[in-house]
């Protein structure tokens, strides 16, 4: 199917363990992007990328690291999982005409505890 | 820095009433604008978008929402809510051009209650 997946799309885990969220869109837009979103807060930047090989730092990226060797694959990580990471997150790209609509996937919810 | 305000975290309204949602934004360039909705435990997704021409934009569901260039804003409207209404409502600009400054900023979210 087209489109952007995200798995898995729920995940508990414990303080201090490594977890990985995978992404993966159909499309080969290049602009990719993790979010997170918490209550009271809206969506928030951790990461995003511009094409394969290039990343940059988002509006919270501490704690998280990110790849993206492929277009179409763009998976997040956290390094050694912290409570305050618990929320949902939401992987997006870009289609690459005007007006650069973004596309979500369907989120992962994450809880540590 | 560049922001978006959304002006009402919660809004809570009966149906058949009209809805209006502010969005204001700051940047001084050229922007293209969106509405998102997000209905309770799905994804995001577009309910509207502005770039270019008629500044009334029409997307699905019956809402609509004004771009007026001199007041920064883009807000939302729709002239009779259903209780299927409910939903969380994101604005978000992005600025232009595409390139290494290109920024996407959001809106903090409404959350819109339709009470039956």
């Amino acid at each position: 199917d087209a489109g952007i997946t995200q798995s898995p799309r729920y995940k508990i885990t414990e303080t201090g363990r490594q977890v990985t969220l995978m992404c993966h869109q159909t499309w080969s837009h290049s602009y990719m992007f993790w979010y997170r979103q918490d209550l009271g807060h809206g969506l928030r930047l951790i990461y995003y990328s511009a094409a394969a090989d290039i990343t940059d730092k988002g509006e919270v990226p501490d704690g998280y690291v990110v790849s993206r060797s492929k277009t179409e694959n763009f998976p997040l990580t956290l390094e050694s999982a912290t409570r305050s990471q618990t929320s949902v997150y939401f992987c997006a790209s870009i289609e690459p005409l005007e007006p650069y609509e973004q596309y979500f996937g369907p989120g992962t919810r994450l809880t540590v505890t | 820095a560049q922001s978006v305000s959304q002006h009402n975290h919660h809004v809570i309204l009966s149906e058949a009433a009209s809805l209006e949602l502010g969005c204001n934004y700051s940047y001084g360039g050229t922007v293209n604008l969106f509405w998102y909705v997000q209905y309770p435990g799905q994804h995001l997704q577009l309910l509207l978008k502005y770039f270019s021409g008629d500044p009334l934009v029409k997307g699905i569901k019956g809402f609509e929402a004004e771009f007026i260039k001199s007041k920064f804003s883009f807000n939302l409207r729709k002239p009779s809510v259903q209780w299927s209404d409910t939903a969380e409502y994101f604005c978000a600009v992005t600025t232009l051009p595409m390139d290494s400054n290109y920024q996407l900023i959001w809106g903090a979210g409404t959350k819109l209650i339709i009470k039956p």
